[in-house]
């Protein structure tokens, strides 16, 4: 049981160019997340999904954009990348959303 | 808007040490909080789930308490080991549903052998 995979774990990316951050869990989780993690900040919520073919917006939204056509999968997009979104990134899971919450190991991105 | 706090954001301990590290949220009308664990590099492992019926919640050496009236949790960790040095964050919901939860800064955790 994987549980939330993550890829890439560490990416560099040059201003303006665009990237999918992956995500997917085995567990037949309806609810997912993904985050943004600065130090010192916390953890933002960018979008997050209830279950395939729905999305809505999180705290932190501008500048990226997600698709659940599956239950699994759960990509997510940047466009135009820009310093700002130099960040680790987190995608998480859970049941029914009202669970526990399963993180991923992360990806780490330089946007420079 | 949830707002979450915690407090102290770094602590040094001695191993063998009984610790308390505290949460503070300002919107009482939670229907669970969550406690997580986060080593260097690594995402965040759920430690503990409270429900807003329960006061309290248990597992091995953590402990952690739930006070809706006073906007309080706290996370009691029994007879620290060096390996539980790490950082930990409480999460509350916010308003709305869907398990939007607010995320604290964390307590960066030390114990020293």
């Amino acid at each position: 049981n994987a549980g939330v995979t993550q890829t890439p774990k560490f990416r560099i990316l040059k201003i303006g160019q665009s990237m999918t951050l992956q995500c997917a869990q085995d567990m037949n989780h309806n609810y997912m997340y993904w985050y943004r993690q600065d130090p010192g900040m916390g953890l933002k919520l960018i979008y997050y999904s209830v279950g395939a073919g729905i999305t809505d917006k999180g705290e932190v939204p501008n500048g990226y954009n997600v698709s659940r056509s599956t239950t699994e999968d759960f990509p997510l997009r940047l466009e135009l990348a820009a310093p700002s979104q130099t960040s680790v990134y987190f995608c998480a899971s859970s049941y029914s959303g009202y669970e526990k919450l399963f993180f991923g190991s992360g990806t780490q991105l330089s946007v420079l | 808007k949830q707002e979450v706090t915690q407090i102290p954001a770094a602590l040094s301990v001695p191993e063998g040490e009984n610790l308390v590290l505290n949460c503070s949220f300002t919107d009482s009308a939670i229907y669970n909080l969550q406690w997580f664990r986060q080593d260097p590099g690594k995402g965040l492992t759920s430690l503990l789930l409270i429900q807003s019926s329960q006061r309290e919640q248990t597992s091995g050496r953590l402990n952690a308490s739930l006070d809706k009236s006073s906007g309080r949790s706290t996370l009691y960790i029994a007879a620290s080991q060096p390996g539980d040095s790490a950082t930990y964050l409480c999460a509350a919901p916010n308003s709305g549903g869907y398990q939007k939860v607010t995320f604290g800064t964390g307590t960066k955790l030390q114990v020293i052998p």
